[in-house]
């Protein structure tokens, strides 16, 4: 399966502090984005890295890739209350013509 | 203007019967996708269609047939709904770069409960 794997399934965390996710995937990619998902909603698109970037910043949002180890992280700074949602990374594997998704984080912010 | 609109958003029937989803993009992009998440939030993909032609059928019973009339429009027909058909499912669309696919605009969802 080119499945990814997200690591934690679930974080909670109190609002202001970092929330870290990671990723791991099985096949050589051709990019790897990250989407949130608010409860009963449709995902949405908040970065991509292409294979040949390390890492990357969006607002407060940080993402590092490691091709080498097929990993990624999505860093979340200065969390806020609006950030609870499920973050999905999802990989564009060469040759495949899709994104797979992983099964996702459930990130609670807590005031 | 909603970029990505999928009707109906809610639908609850009996085990048996015949039902359609309909998805519309005005984004201009070539590749438009059916996605279902069930109930662990898993995604997968079942169809994916660049400019009307069928790229992806990803072996989905024959009871789902998607249908591309042009480009801006998928529409996914589900025959004899079994109670395993519930979830939600999600319409598509993306643009492909030199670097691959690029982000993928996502509809709302259709929650297909079937009873």
């Amino acid at each position: 399966s080119q499945q990814g794997e997200e690591d934690p399934q679930a974080l909670s965390i109190q609002e202001g502090e970092n929330a870290t996710m990671n990723c791991s995937y099985k096949t050589s990619i051709n990019n790897l984005q990250w989407y949130r998902q608010n409860s009963g909603r449709g995902l949405v698109h908040l970065i991509l890295i292409r294979s040949n970037e390390r890492e990357k910043h969006s607002g407060r949002l940080r993402v590092t890739l490691d091709t080498s180890k097929k990993s990624s992280s999505l860093l979340i700074t200065a969390s806020r209350a609006a950030d609870t949602a499920s973050y999905f990374c999802a990989t564009d594997p060469q040759g495949a013509q899709k994104l797979v998704f992983g099964q996702g984080t459930r990130l609670t912010i807590n005031p | 203007d909603t970029a990505v609109s999928q009707t109906p958003k809610y639908l609850v029937t009996q085990m048996g019967n015949d039902k359609s989803i309909k998805c519309e993009q005005n984004l201009g992009h070539d590749t438009m996708y059916w996605y279902k998440q069930d109930s662990k939030k898993f995604l997968k993909i079942m169809f994916s269609y660049n400019n009307k032609e069928l790229i992806i059928n990803e072996t989905v019973p024959n009871r789902f047939s998607p249908k591309s009339p042009d480009k801006a429009h998928l529409n996914l027909h589900i025959n004899s709904l079994e109670l395993g058909d519930s979830a939600v499912y999600f319409c598509a669309s993306s643009q492909e770069g030199a670097a691959g696919f690029y982000g993928y605009t996502f509809g709302s969802g259709t929650r297909l409960t079937v009873v």
